[in-house]
């Protein structure tokens, strides 16, 4: 069964100092690819996806994703951290054609110190 | 952009109510929409899949039977929680995909229901 990891449970990092968040999927095709963030008591954003081409992805909020179909990972990087950015991320893929299910990595909580 | 609206956005019921959430896609339409279950500081379970027009597909482990699910239309699908008890407390978060040829696909999520049963 395909399945997510997030390998850090929680990530502090101080405002200002470069974040990578860690994602791996398990599944032998390439499948869809994203990043969300949750702030406390809210729904989803998305951040940025991947579907196919250029595997360096840009998105909102100043973060970037990788692709790298070796290592079958998919992490989230931002140069320059803000305290606003103290969240919940998730990754999730999706494997297949239309309507198919996100499955979700377990989550990483980042904290930001001053 | 993409906007999924989801209500109410907190509930508070007696046990043995039921409760509807609705989620609504406001500008495009949805033929598949998901339901998720998430549990304080932790990840989103699928719960079911719902698609206009025909039955929802629930995960393993999902009581049909309490989780009501209905799409009537392209851009509404309703979770009822039919005799809650307190163990059904947790943050429902709502899903939408978009509809073939309805633009670029991807997953827009409402902003999900903190359902406490007292």
């Amino acid at each position: 069964a395909q399945s997510v990891t997030q390998p850090d449970i929680h990530i502090t990092v101080s405002e200002g100092a470069s974040l990578e968040l860690r994602c791996n999927y398990s599944y032998g095709a390439t499948p869809y690819l994203f990043w969300y963030v949750q702030s406390p008591g809210q729904g989803l954003q998305l951040l940025l996806k991947y579907f196919s081409g250029d595997t360096l992805v840009q998105g909102i909020k100043g973060f970037e994703a990788e692709f790298k179909r070796s290592q079958s990972s998919f992490n989230l990087r931002k140069p320059s951290v803000h305290w606003s950015d103290a969240a919940e991320y998730f990754c999730a893929v999706v494997i297949g054609a239309a309507g198919n299910k996100l499955t979700f990595g377990g989550g990483t909580r980042v904290l930001v110190k001053p | 952009g993409a906007v999924v609206s989801q209500h109410p956005s907190w509930v508070i019921c007696k046990s043995g109510t039921s409760v509807k959430i609705e989620c609504r896609s406001l500008d495009f339409q949805a033929t598949t929409m998901f339901w998720y279950r998430q549990f304080p500081k932790q990840s989103l379970m699928l719960m079911a899949t719902s698609n206009e027009g025909s039955k929802a597909t629930y995960e393993q482990g999902v009581e049909k039977d309490k989780f009501l699910i209905n799409h009537a239309s392209l851009t509404l699908s309703t979770l009822t929680v039919t005799s809650a008890h307190p163990e059904d407390s947790s943050f429902y978060i709502c899903s939408a995909r978009r509809s073939p040829g309805q633009g670029e696909q991807g997953y827009t999520f409402g902003s999900g229901t903190r359902l406490t049963v007292v």
